[in-house]
């Protein structure tokens, strides 16, 4: 099975700062990538499919990029709605194996 | 606008049989080349993917559940529905249901289910 982790596992951040996540695969999984949102008590929100495609609805701010084994996702400009936890999930093979998540809060 | 929603006990004897269904609005369950999935989140940890069924009717599970899972639809009801059998408190969790072309686009609110005597 492929095998996703994500680094940082928690990062505190200000209003206005750049953040960027980094996930990895255990195996090539070409761009079949997807990052997801998620605040408390609420379901995951999609914001990036096919490793770098910016969902509809979701702020430019949000950005993709990698290929294979490597990902990241950039937020540009840091909001006060984006602090949440942040997951990425391969969709390549079965298992569809979600990453641990990084969690973004306030510093 | 698709809109899922999760429905059943919320309480869940061990070693019985966790049942819960997802009801389907703004879409097909039965058209539309999109995949039906279950996903469960135990308190206070990540995502795991439990499984899918194909509008075609073809599922697939996470190996690790494989042997007590089954996802089944109901085309008529627009439904479709989660039987995860010989539960334990490891199988507490806030279970969604979502359909994926490429990616999980929309999600149910969730749902918990506790299992305990």
């Amino acid at each position: 099975d492929i095998q996703m982790t994500q680094s940082p596992s928690s990062v505190s951040a200000s209003v206005g700062d750049r953040v960027t996540i980094t996930c990895r695969a255990t195996q090539d999984i070409n761009t079949w990538l997807a990052w997801y949102q998620q605040k408390p008590g609420k379901a995951p929100k999609l914001l990036i499919y096919a490793a770098s495609i910016l969902q509809s609805g979701v702020p430019s701010r949000f950005s993709g990029s990698g290929s294979g084994t490597h990902f990241t996702l950039t937020i540009s400009s840091l909001q006060p709605e984006d602090f949440a936890t942040y997951y990425c999930q391969q969709a390549n093979n079965y298992p569809f194996a979600f990453g641990p998540g990084t969690k973004v809060d306030i510093k | 606008q698709v809109q899922l929603q999760e429905s059943g006990p919320g309480l869940v004897t061990p070693s019985e049989t966790l049942s819960l269904t997802c009801t389907v609005s703004g879409g097909s369950v039965s058209s539309g080349s999109f995949y039906w999935n279950w996903i469960r989140q135990p308190p206070g940890k990540g995502l795991e993917w439990i499984g899918y069924i194909y509008y075609t009717g073809a599922t697939n599970y996470s190996p690790s559940l494989k042997s007590r899972v089954t996802i089944s639809a109901d085309s008529s009801k627009n439904q479709f529905s989660l039987t995860l059998r010989s539960v334990t408190a490891a199988d507490t969790a806030l279970y969604f249901c979502a359909r994926a072309e490429v990616a999980l686009d929309y999600w149910g609110q969730g749902s918990l289910v506790t299992v305990s005597s």
